[in-house]
Order: C-alpha cells, then sequence, then structure tokens
C-alpha cells in the first residue's frame, strides 16, 4: 500500500522559506504515469493546488504562486519538497503532497498533512 | 479560465438522492475528480475519470458530465456521506484547480 508522508518545520516566521518534504513508501517516486504533487488548505477554506512534479524534474506550478514556490525531487531517497519563498500569515495552512495521476486527472494518494503556521 | 465553481453548501434527506455540480470552462475538455473531507482528514478521492470509482468507494457514488458541468451524485445519501466535497480538474496548460468546495448536510 502506498504511503506519503510529509515533514518539515512547524512554525516559519513572516518573509522566510517553507520547506517541507514528502517521503513516499510502499512504491517508487519513479513510476511512469505519476506526478507528485502538493496541495495546501487555509484553516477553514478550500483547498489549493501548488504545483506538481515528475520523477524527471518536470514541473508544473500554479500560476498564483509560481514565483515563490519550487518543487524538487530525490529519486535516490524516493522524496520530493516544497520550497516557498517570502511567505506571511496567509500561507498558514495545512500542506498535503499527494500521488498526482496525470493523464486521468486526479490524485488518488494523500498523505495525512502538516500544519505550517507562519508568525513571529 | 481554469476557475471551478461548486455550490458553498447542500443539504439532503437521510436515503435520498444528491447532485453535487460544479461548473468550468476546462470540463468541456477534461474530466473532474471528487474529493470527500471529513473534518480533520485528509481528503479521500471518490470519482474519478467518465465515472470510475477507486477501491472501497461505495457504489452510491457516482459521477457524470455534461458541457461545463461535473456533477457527482450521491444515490441514497447515508448520515456518513456527511462532509466536505471538492472537484478538480485541469486546464491546457497544465493548472490543476480545485473547485471552492461543497459542504453536504445529511439531515
Amino acid at each position: 500500500q502506498l504511503q506519503l508522508q510529509e515533514s518539515g518545520p512547524g512554525l516559519v516566521k513572516p518573509s522566510e522559506t517553507l520547506s517541507l518534504t514528502c517521503t513516499v513508501s510502499g512504491g517508487s517516486i519513479s513510476s511512469s504515469s505519476y506526478y507528485w504533487g502538493w496541495i495546501r488548505q487555509p484553516p477553514g477554506k478550500g483547498l489549493e493546488w501548488i504545483g506538481s512534479i515528475y520523477y524527471s524534474g518536470s514541473t508544473y506550478y500554479n500560476p498564483s504562486l509560481k514565483s515563490r514556490v519550487t518543487i524538487s525531487v530525490d529519486t535516490s531517497k524516493n522524496q520530493f519538497s516544497l520550497k516557498l519563498s517570502s511567505v506571511t500569515a496567509a500561507d498558514t495552512a495545512v500542506y498535503y503532497c499527494a500521488r498526482h495521476n496525470w493523464n486521468y486527472v486526479h490524485f488518488d494518494y494523500w498523505g495525512q498533512g502538516t500544519l505550517v503556521t507562519v508568525s513571529s | 479560465s481554469s476557475e471551478l465553481t461548486q455550490d458553498p453548501a447542500v443539504s439532503v434527506a437521510l436515503g435520498q438522492t444528491v447532485r453535487i455540480t460544479c461548473q468550468g470552462d476546462s470540463l468541456r475538455s477534461y474530466y473532474a475528480s471528487w474529493y470527500q473531507q471529513k473534518p480533520g482528514q485528509a481528503p479521500v478521492l471518490v470519482i474519478y475519470g467518465k465515472n470510475n470509482r477507486p477501491s472501497g468507494i461505495p457504489d452510491r457514488f457516482s459521477g457524470s458530465s455534461s458541457g461545463n458541468t461535473a456533477s457527482l451524485t450521491i444515490t441514497g445519501a447515508q448520515a456518513e456521506d456527511e462532509a466536505d466535497y471538492y472537484c478538480n480538474s485541469r486546464d491546457s496548460s497544465g493548472n490543476h484547480p480545485f473547485g471552492g468546495g461543497t459542504k453536504l448536510t445529511v439531515l
């Protein structure tokens, strides 16, 4: 059974960079047909797609976040990572990683999510 | 535009049928997927593609699409179906927006 687990600091200061890693177990991150994505959810609000990456390093980002987002992949560790720069309180959210079936347009496996709070 | 629009809230009587809709121009070209989210939990995929259910999802959940509107139908709603439901799709630029979500109340 595929499992995804987010990890990283739960508290980030304003203007700094948020960094999270998603570790994939029970399957290979190098599987064809699958991208690997990040989605976030501010408290009490809806889901927002941040971006997705293929094991080759090909990326797609949400246009509204593109200038601040970098997603990378480490196939040797079966991990992919998110960096979001110049954070503000508006970036406070639960951040989820998920397997992204690109061809059939869905996210089929999700991590449990991790709350990141932006505060001084 | 890749924006997806959902009704904020819908209610259904126990055992009745409810349809949750998602509107957007991109749905004329791409299928929607649907997610159920209960408080404090990660979203769960319930429908994808033309009308596909992942393993473990009850067959009372079904999906359909017409023009710029995708629909999730729950036939014989149960108390445990009370949750937030989100649609997701893509556009030609590779953007993958979510709808704003629909809160389903089972009466």
